[in-house]
């Protein structure tokens, strides 16, 4: 079955403790990213890759890291999680060679929350 | 970066009525497209129409778009109960600054009732 994984898909964490979300596809997608949902401020592009070793800042990267050393994964890291991280993360990926503007496909989504 | 935005941002409505939600955008694309969310889950797609379309159907949903007003509409016909969901438009940024991928509006919710 054509999906995006992610894990965990709830964590409870606190202040300053280094995570990491992954988030893996396997329907050959070249293009992947990562998203925040927050309430009254819709989805959010953290970060997004065109391909393996190829990464690139969103509209809100402050705070988190990538990396795409496979093309089918692509973690989201938190070096220091803050509590304004708390959120509903998302990770999608687009068909072979989309990028821009194709249909993305979604996680399940991880909710995050740092006390 | 641009940002779509939908309205109404709820809305509330009888089983087997229609509903119509709207979209509008700021700058030039390259499509649309429209998502689904249920509460806390995962986006799904819907539809996508080019920018050189302007109606598109697919089962029960209609969209059009209007690319003179920057706008498009998403109309759900015969509602059921299991449509109760967010709904997000979505467009890519053709201006070619800022982040790659889609900017998605804040959603409208939509709630169906028995």
């Amino acid at each position: 079955e054509a999906q995006v994984t992610q894990n965990p898909r709830y964590l409870i964490t606190v202040t300053g403790k280094k995570l990491t979300v992954t988030c893996s596809q396997n329907m050959n997608h070249e293009y992947m990213s990562w998203y925040r949902q927050d309430p009254g401020l819709g989805l959010r592009q953290i970060y997004y890759s065109m391909n393996v070793e190829v990464t690139d800042k969103g509209d809100v990267p402050e705070g988190y890291k990538v990396s795409r050393k496979e093309k089918r994964n692509f973690p989201l890291i938190l070096e220091s999680p803050s509590p304004n991280q708390t959120s509903l993360y998302f990770c999608a990926s687009s068909y072979p060679g989309g990028a821009r503007g194709d249909t993305q496909y979604f996680g399940p989504g991880t909710r995050l929350t740092v006390l | 970066s641009q940002q779509g935005e939908e309205d109404p941002q709820a809305l509330s409505i009888q089983e087997g009525e229609n509903a119509t939600m709207n979209c509008s955008y700021k700058t030039s694309i390259n499509n649309l497209q429209w998502y689904r969310q249920n509460s806390g889950r995962g986006l799904v797609h819907l539809i996508l129409i080019r920018s050189n379309e302007r109606e598109k159907h697919s089962g029960r949903l209609r969209v059009t778009l209007d690319t003179s007003k920057k706008s498009s509409s998403l109309l759900i016909t015969a509602s059921r109960a299991a449509d109760t969901a967010s709904y997000f438009c979505a467009t890519d940024d053709y201006s070619g600054g800022g982040a790659d991928g889609l900017t998605f509006g804040k959603g409208t919710h939509l709630i169906i009732q028995p």
